[in-house]
């Protein structure tokens, strides 16, 4: 298995913009989970899915942002309109249970906006 | 709400010596703590679990109510040990949420 699978690897648009980073949890996996990283903040949950459903999407930060996930093996994360303050790596995530004792991370998007 | 700490952002070692990585936690019922590591080029990844007691990499944590504490130790660094270390935590019980610490960056130094 390749894993988790995010693209693109790198995002470099100006502001206004609108953003759409992608994923392909591993297969099996029920649960998948955004998170956004940056230096001041760390690593924060944006929103995450169990089968597919939103469970949780308090962490996201505006309603400029939007995920959704259309069946069990891809998930996007929407930024319109994208701001230079979006700029962050995001990561996904997946387990093969929502209370699972481990994640499976993706190799993240460096989403940069000009 | 569930918080964690992680009071270093930058620690440095010379290899060989020991090695603690701070992590405190505010949560009030019984959480559920981890350690992520991201290596250099390489993916997020899961490197212990306080459930499991169990030693990864020569790397242990102990949880610790009292002083709502996870740190990370090893006794003697390594080189390879270098790397972004994230502590987690998880409401047992409750919130199946991960909220993950700001990260410390470990060097270690030949």
């Amino acid at each position: 298995d390749a894993g988790v699978i995010q693209s693109p690897r790198h995002e470099v648009t100006e502001m206004g913009q609108e953003v759409t980073l992608r994923c392909k949890p591993i297969s099996g996996h029920n649960s998948l989970f955004w998170y956004r990283q940056t230096m001041m903040r760390g690593l924060e949950l944006l929103i995450y899915f169990n089968n597919n459903v939103p469970i949780d999407d308090s962490g996201m930060p505006e309603d400029r942002f939007s995920a959704k996930m259309p069946n069990a093996s891809f998930s996007t994360l929407k930024i319109q309109p994208s701001e230079p303050r979006d700029s962050a790596v995001y990561f996904c995530a997946s387990s093969r249970l929502l209370r699972s004792e481990k994640l499976f991370f993706g190799s993240g998007t460096q989403l940069s906006v000009l | 709400a569930q918080r964690v700490t992680q009071p270093e952002k930058l620690l440095s070692v010379f290899k060989g010596a020991p090695v603690e990585l701070k992590c405190n936690y505010s949560y009030s019922g019984s959480p559920e703590l981890f350690w992520y590591v991201q290596y250099s080029r390489q993916r997020l990844q899961l490197l212990l679990r306080h459930i499991s007691r169990e030693s990864i990499k020569g790397f242990t944590a102990d949880l610790n109510k009292g002083e709502t504490s996870f740190h990370l130790k090893k006794p003697f660094a390594q080189e390879e040990d270098s790397a972004m270390y994230y502590c987690a935590l998880r409401a047992q019980g409750g919130s199946e949420k991960l909220v993950f610490g700001k990260g410390t960056k470990l060097t270690v130094n030949p």
